[in-house]
């Protein structure tokens, strides 16, 4: 069965520091893989697309990282902001017939 | 503005009562989808369209209906709404992009609706 698994759960830094999200996906075949944000309650947001080619993507100070081999992507985020405090998703994509998303990290940044 | 509408923001209904939720994106996405979103569950596919007439069940299409009659709409239809229904709904679009391998396009999510029944 197809799976994404994200680390840590949950995750609370202060303002300014740097932190990075885990990705573990057994998806195949592999197609792309996204980080997505997502405030409370509203849709979310695209942060970073990588296909399998590709093994890093940056996105202001959002910064994607992907083994394919090992079937893991990171998401590092640098000096962290108020506003980044939200869910941080991972989607594994087969193709259009298949998306997996992983149940998130919900990051809190605190003052 | 490019953007994905949804329509209504919030319903709460009855079981057994037929309910449309709209789905319009201005931007001439041939791709669009709904998923659902469940605490603890993350976000899953219910179906999908690769352009107009053409559709496809995602990971949970029970209970639901789609219809893809114009390339800006992708109306999802629940004919008799149960309680295991309720749930935050999402529809987005992308661009296809070529062959069938999968979109490396931004996909756009609309803002989400929410449906309890009961």
């Amino acid at each position: 069965k197809n799976q994404v698994e994200q680390s840590p759960q949950s995750l609370i830094i202060l303002e300014g520091k740097n932190c990075t999200l885990q990705c573990n996906y057994t998806v195949s075949p592999f197609s792309n893989l996204r980080w997505y944000k997502q405030d409370t309650g509203r849709g979310p947001v695209s942060l970073t697309i990588m296909t399998f080619s590709e093994n890093t993507k940056s996105n202001g100070r959002y910064t994607a990282t992907l083994d394919a081999d090992t079937k893991q992507s990171s998401l590092h985020i640098t000096a962290s902001q108020l506003s980044d405090s939200a869910s941080y998703i991972c989607v594994v994509s087969e193709g259009y017939q298949k998306v997996t998303f992983g149940t998130g990290t919900k990051l809190q940044v605190i003052p | 503005e490019a953007q994905v509408t949804q329509n209504p923001r919030y319903l709460i209904t009855v079981t057994g009562k037929k309910l449309t939720v709209t789905c319009s994106q201005n931007m001439n996405h041939e791709y669009m989808s709904w998923y659902r979103q469940d605490p603890g569950l993350g976000l899953r596919q219910i179906y999908y369209s690769m352009n107009v007439e053409v559709t496809d069940k995602g990971d949970v299409p029970e209970g639901y209906k789609v219809s893809r009659k114009e390339k800006r709409n992708f109306p999802l239809i629940l004919e008799s709404p149960s309680p295991n229904q309720t749930s935050l709904y999402f529809c987005a679009s992308s661009y296809k992009g070529p062959g069938t391998s999968g979109s490396s396009y931004e996909q756009y999510f609309g803002p989400g609706t929410r449906l309890t029944v009961t």
